[in-house]
């Protein structure tokens, strides 16, 4: 598809499982973000990727969180034992690199619920 | 990256001009100003952005005050699907970190018919 593409859309998990969150940018954009938006709450930066290499990870919330870029194309989120408070819509944007192009290109998200 | 601050609601009569403002007195010579907004359920959308000129696209205008420590959103013929929460961000583009953007509050725009 021509645009951001986020999966899976839901995922409903159990405390302490382990989850993983793919986003396959679009084509061309060689930087890629991850953001989280908990429920009622605004956007939280969690990390930013240049190719394959990430200089800002300074959003992730603890060492559960992790990611990963491949190929710089597709990138994986994975939260290692899920806890409650990692419930969250994960939201994935990417974008060219040009510095003043300004224009992230945001996916629609996967809901993730932990029980 | 600057600090911004927009009014949390605002509502719009349905064909009417949405003008949303932002304050970003403490903005520095090099930082744009950015506009995205999010509608229900959906990812941010861009809107528009800008330094010191003012801008238009086929979404909306964008009103940068002369001393830049200010702006306006404007759009010229809301709709009822410009229900969403709008975003103002001023940022100096930095190449360690891309575009990030650092999203505030917002705010949200309820047009009525």
């Amino acid at each position: 598809g021509a645009g951001v593409s986020q999966s899976p859309s839901n995922k409903v998990t159990e405390k302490g499982k382990d989850v993983e969150l793919r986003c396959d940018p679009i084509s061309g954009h060689t930087a890629l973000y991850w953001y989280r938006q908990s429920l009622g709450q605004g956007l939280e930066f969690l990390i930013y990727f240049q190719g394959n290499s990430a200089p800002d990870k300074s959003g992730l919330p603890s060492d559960r969180f992790s990611a990963e870029r491949t190929g710089g194309s597709v990138s994986t989120l994975t939260i290692q034992r899920t806890q409650q408070e990692d419930s969250a819509v994960y939201l994935c944007a990417s974008s060219f690199s040009g510095v003043n192009t300004g224009e992230l290109f945001f996916g629609e998200g996967s809901r993730l619920t932990v029980l | 990256d600057a600090k911004t601050t927009q009014p949390p609601s605002m509502d719009c009569a349905e064909g009417r001009a949405a003008n949303l403002p932002c304050n970003h007195s403490t903005i520095s010579g090099n930082e744009y100003v950015y506009w995205y907004r999010q509608i229900h359920s959906q990812g941010p959308q861009y809107i528009i952005h800008g330094l010191k000129n003012n801008e238009t696209n086929e979404m909306a205008s964008l009103i940068i005050t002369e001393d830049r420590k200010s702006s306006t959103l404007i759009l010229p013929h809301a709709t009822l699907r410009d229900t969403a929460v709008y975003y103002c961000i001023v940022r100096v583009p930095q190449m360690e970190y891309g575009n990030k953007l650092v999203f505030g509050a917002g705010t949200i725009l309820r047009v009525k018919s």
